[in-house]
């Protein structure tokens, strides 16, 4: 089993659509959560952090369940800017010490006109 | 911007060459965590830099190196070039905050391996 496991897509949507992105992790002691966006031959830029309360930016909301170790990301009223790979993204600290980033592998959307 | 940047922009090497990567933080960060990312997947960790000394490493070989100086940029060091060593390098600095932090990303460092 991957570490983080993402929907595989891509996602194909007309604007204005609401698209949810969901992501599985397998270590239960993972500490941190993120979604991150990154575009076509571009570095992948911070998109929200995603805390148990959940967490809410404009037309993005995030959501954690840690007891099923999932992390969702919803986008309402998508538009042709929305349009790039959502990464979800976990920190651990390991048993033997130090930090480790666990990245998914991606869920590309397509937002159509 | 976030104020991270990486030389070069692009690089090509053949197998079997050595070749070093550097990045520069973003004022005010102590750590620097280096990914490998190839067509088509998310970036994979390599290692992280904590105030000059490793923090954390993933599943790349010895021949994976790193440094971190006391200005907190840094270096990665591949030996031995293999032709799946080909890929995005990316690092990303940030504040230690006991597992918490965010992490922002530079450019990237594209390698082509012959």
């Amino acid at each position: 089993r991957k570490e983080v496991e993402q929907d595989p897509g891509p996602f194909n949507v007309p604007e204005g659509a609401t698209v949810a992105f969901n992501c599985t992790y397998s270590n239960s002691a993972s500490q941190s959560f993120f979604w991150y966006r990154q575009d076509c031959r571009k570095e992948p830029k911070l998109l929200m952090s995603v805390y148990s309360s959940g967490n809410e930016d404009g037309r993005f909301t995030a959501q954690l369940n840690r007891a099923s170790q999932y992390i969702s990301l919803l986008i309402r009223d998508s538009k042709l800017s929305d349009s790039a790979t959502y990464l979800c993204v976990v920190n651990e600290s390991p048993r033997g010490g130090g930090f480790k980033t666990i990245f998914g592998a991606g869920t590309r959307l397509f937002v159509k006109a | 911007e976030t104020g991270v940047t990486q030389s070069p922009t692009h690089l090509i090497k053949t197998r079997g060459q050595q070749v070093t990567l550097r990045c520069s933080s973003q004022s005010g960060h102590n750590t620097v965590s280096w990914y490998q990312q190839a067509l088509g997947q998310g970036p994979q960790f390599i290692f992280q830099y904590y105030r000059e000394e490793e923090n954390g490493r993933g599943n790349f070989p010895p021949r994976f190196s790193g440094l971190q100086f006391p200005n907190y940029s840094s270096e990665l060091n591949v030996n031995a070039l293999e032709l799946d060593d080909s890929a995005l390098y990316l690092c990303a600095s940030s504040l230690a905050q006991g597992g918490q932090e965010t992490q922002y990303f530079g450019p990237g460092t594209r390698l082509l391996v012959l």
